[in-house]
C-alpha cells in the first residue's frame, strides 16, 4: 500500500482565498483523522471520521473550516475564507478498527503546508 | 478537555547517553499510551506503545513505560545515536479511537 496520500503538498494563497486539502486514506482503514501542526499549538485533532462519518468535529477552529469524507477512499478539508492565522501543516491520518486490541496505530499523511499571505 | 503535559521540551545529549522524556495526564480513563517520533519536515511516525494492562514494554533500544495511579509514562531510549534527533510526541486516547498528544519534546543527539 502506498500510505496516505494527501495532497496538494505545498499551498500558497492569499487572505480571503478558499483552500481545498485532499486526503486519500489507507485501503480499508475505518478512521479518518485531521490534524493541524504549527509551533505555538502542537499538534490538534481538528475532525475525525469513522465508516465515512463525522464522529467529533469539536476541533473545527470556526465555521470557515468544513471537512467531508463522501467515500471510504476520499476526504477534504476545506478552508473558506482563508485567512493567514490558518497557516500552518495539515495532516491526515488513519487507522483500522478492530482487532485483539482497541486501539491501533494511526498512520499520518505526508502532510500539506499551506501558507497564506 | 484531556491535557497532557510533556517534559522537557528540548533535551540535547551526547551520543552513546540515555535519553527520558515523561508526560503526565489527568484523566485515569486512558487506556491507551502512544509515542510518535517526527523528524525535521516529515510525517509523525509511530515509535511505541503501551496499553494500561502494562507497565512497561521494551523494544531494543526504547522502552516506554506507565505508572497509572500517578498518571504519568515516560519514554527511554538507551545508547542515542544522531539518528534518534527528532520532536518525540506522547499521546494518549480519550475514547472511540482519538488522541491527544503531548507539546513534543526536540531531542538533539550531538556526536
Amino acid at each position: 500500500d502506498a500510505g496516505v496520500i494527501q495532497s496538494p503538498r505545498h499551498e500558497v494563497t492569499e487572505m480571503g482565498q478558499e483552500v481545498t486539502l485532499r486526503c486519500k486514506p489507507i485501503s480499508g482503514h475505518d478512521y479518518l483523522f485531521w490534524y493541524r501542526q504549527t509551533m505555538m499549538r502542537g499538534l490538534e485533532l481538528l475532525i475525525y471520521f469513522n465508516n465515512n462519518v463525522p464522529i467529533d468535529d469539536s476541533g473545527m477552529p470556526e465555521d470557515r473550516f468544513s471537512a467531508k469524507m463522501p467515500n471510504a477512499s476520499f476526504s477534504t478539508l476545506k478552508i473558506q475564507p482563508s485567512e493567514p492565522r490558518d497557516s500552518a501543516v495539515y495532516f491526515c491520518a488513519s487507522s483500522l478498527e478492530g482487532g485483539l486490541a482497541p486501539y491501533n496505530e494511526q498512520f499520518f499523511g505526508p502532510g500539506t503546508r499551506l501558507t497564506v499571505l | 478537555g484531556e491535557n497532557v503535559e510533556q517534559h522537557p521540551s528540548t533535551l540535547s545529549v551526547q551520543e552513546g547517553d540515555s535519553a527520558v522524556i515523561k508526560c503526565t495526564y489527568s484523566d485515569s480513563a486512558s487506556n491507551y499510551f502512544p509515542w510518535y517520533k517526527q523528524e525535521l519536515g516529515k510525517r509523525p511516525q509511530l515509535i511505541i506503545d503501551i496499553r494500561s494492562n502494562v507497565g512497561e514494554k521494551k523494544d531494543q533500544r526504547i522502552a516506554v513505560t506507565l505508572n497509572k495511579t500517578a498518571k504519568h509514562f515516560s519514554l527511554h531510549i538507551t545508547e542515542t545515536q544522531p539518528e534518534d534527533s527528532a520532536v518525540y510526541f506522547c499521546a494518549l486516547d480519550t475514547g472511540f479511537q482519538k488522541l491527544v498528544f503531548g507539546t513534543g519534546t526536540r531531542l538533539l543527539v550531538s556526536p
